[in-house]
């Protein structure tokens, strides 16, 4: 079975600054994905970034880097700059690709960037 | 990123009465298309997943007579909240499967329903 844990249910930065949102993750699977994806009070779920287990190097896109530290089973979010929008929920998620391809989802950050 | 649509974005209906909830792809075609329930403050739960031309499979917990999904063409498949009560009131989310396979395998998700029964 796959769970992933979101340890900080919520999060304060201040704009402009960088955050760091963390996930881990226990899985017993070699080949899985760690997704994040962004869902603002409107309630769509936007996807962010994604990293295969096998990727070696730390999957980035635009301010979203992850940090994926692979003997941690870590798949930490850093988004750096933040913006007044980025304030949101923030799930991590994680498909095992042995197990139907679904994904399981962490419980959630809440971030509210303070302008 | 692909399209992903639903259809309402907001019931309110009365208890007793049955909900019919659109998930569609808009620019691919979705073999495989998964339902979530979303609670206040709480994380996605998967439902169930639903694949074109065959039968869904529904998660442990969840009343596969009550949540009734129909999954007929590759771009829609319907979630139908039958004989709805108060506790069903909830966010549905539908997300889509893109038809590329492998690691770059990326779900879509739709905009949501917010369902309230009253």
């Amino acid at each position: 079975a796959q769970k992933i844990t979101q340890t900080q249910p919520g999060m304060f930065v201040q704009e402009k600054e960088a955050v760091t949102l963390d996930c881990t993750y226990d899985t017993s699977d070699q080949s899985y994905g760690l997704f994040w994806y962004k869902q603002p009070s409107s309630g769509e779920m936007i996807f962010l970034i994604y990293q295969g287990s096998y990727d070696e190097q730390n999957a980035t896109e635009g301010r979203y880097s992850l940090n994926f530290q692979k003997a941690r089973k870590s798949a930490n979010l850093v988004i750096s700059a933040s913006q007044l929008g980025d304030s949101a929920m923030y799930f991590c998620a994680m498909r095992s690709n042995n197990a139907g391809n679904m994904l399981t989802f962490g419980g959630g950050t809440r971030l509210m960037v303070k302008p | 990123g692909a399209v992903v649509s639903q259809h309402p974005s907001w019931v309110i209906c009365k208890s007793g009465t049955s909900v019919k909830i659109e998930c569609r792809s808009l620019d691919f075609q979705a073999t495989t298309m998964f339902w979530y329930r979303q609670f206040p403050k709480q994380s996605l739960m998967l439902m169930a997943t639903s694949n074109e031309g065959s039968k869904a499979t529904y998660e442990q917990g969840v009343e596969k007579d009550k949540f009734l999904i129909n999954h007929a063409s590759l771009t829609l498949s319907t979630l139908t909240v039958t004989s709805a009560h108060p506790e069903d009131s909830s966010f549905y989310i539908c997300s889509a499967r893109t038809p590329r396979r492998g690691p770059q395998e990326t779900q879509y998700f739709g905009p949501g329903t917010r369902l309230l029964v009253l």
